[in-house]
């Protein structure tokens, strides 16, 4: 089963307003890792936040993780069009796994 | 320029025919992956390697074959297609295992078997 899920499946907003996406995960993780990807286009890396962090921020995104109720979010600040995407989350279990999960994706549609 | 490529883009092919998918990456990675992505199931690792003559299955190996004889090179074969193998296809690389460090993805091989 999978060990990312995203909620929610897809989120519409307008430009400049802010979109919230979270992830939910089984088991313990070394390491999270949201990814952008466009289209059936290849996955971009947006930003990774490790099990001892809480809060990361990059530009417009902030990213949160909560390891006791085992979720992420991604926040976008201020969107534009060009943020419509999907938006996964990945994660590497603790343990020593090698393997990584990737969520089923939030569809995120930006109206200009 | 840091890349990943893969080739075939698009594939279309009948039932038991051995096809191979290259992928190339140009920025000495350790870590290489393949990932199917299929509608509402995201994506899904099929196998892994963490260097050359080191690889491991990932959650949907069946079907799949591996081999990483150089750093460079991890090819993806499929000894005899069948129509559920019908997917994207990513290749992907990091410098450290897992999901320490940015992945850096192929731009895709999607795969129709008929």
């Amino acid at each position: 089963s999978q060990q990312g899920e995203e909620d929610p499946q897809a989120l519409s907003i307008q430009e400049g307003e802010n979109a919230t996406m979270n992830c939910s995960y089984k088991t313990s993780i070394n390491n999270l890792q949201w990814y952008r990807q466009n289209s059936g286009r290849g996955l971009v890396h947006l930003i990774l936040i490790r099990s001892n962090e809480r809060e990361k921020h990059s530009g417009r995104l902030r990213v949160t993780l909560d390891t006791s109720k085992k979720s992420s979010s991604l926040l976008i600040t201020a969107s534009r069009a060009a943020d419509t995407a999907s938006y996964f989350c990945a994660t590497e279990k603790s343990g020593g796994y090698q393997k990584v999960t990737f969520g089923t994706g939030t569809k995120l549609q930006v109206i200009p | 320029e840091a890349q990943v490529t893969q080739n075939p883009r698009y594939l279309i092919t009948v039932t038991g025919k051995k096809l191979t998918v290259t992928c190339s990456q140009n920025m000495n990675h350790e870590y290489m992956s393949w990932y199917r992505q299929d509608p509402g199931l995201g994506l899904r690792q099929i196998y892994y390697s963490m260097n050359v003559e080191v690889t491991d299955k990932g959650d949907v190996p069946e079907g799949y074959k591996v081999s990483r004889k150089e750093k460079r090179n991890f090819p993806l074969i499929l000894e005899s297609p069948s129509p559920n193998q019908t997917s994207l296809y990513f290749c992907a690389s990091s410098r450290e295992r897992g999901a320490r460090d940015t992945q850096y993805f192929g731009p895709g091989t999607r795969l129709t078997v008929l």
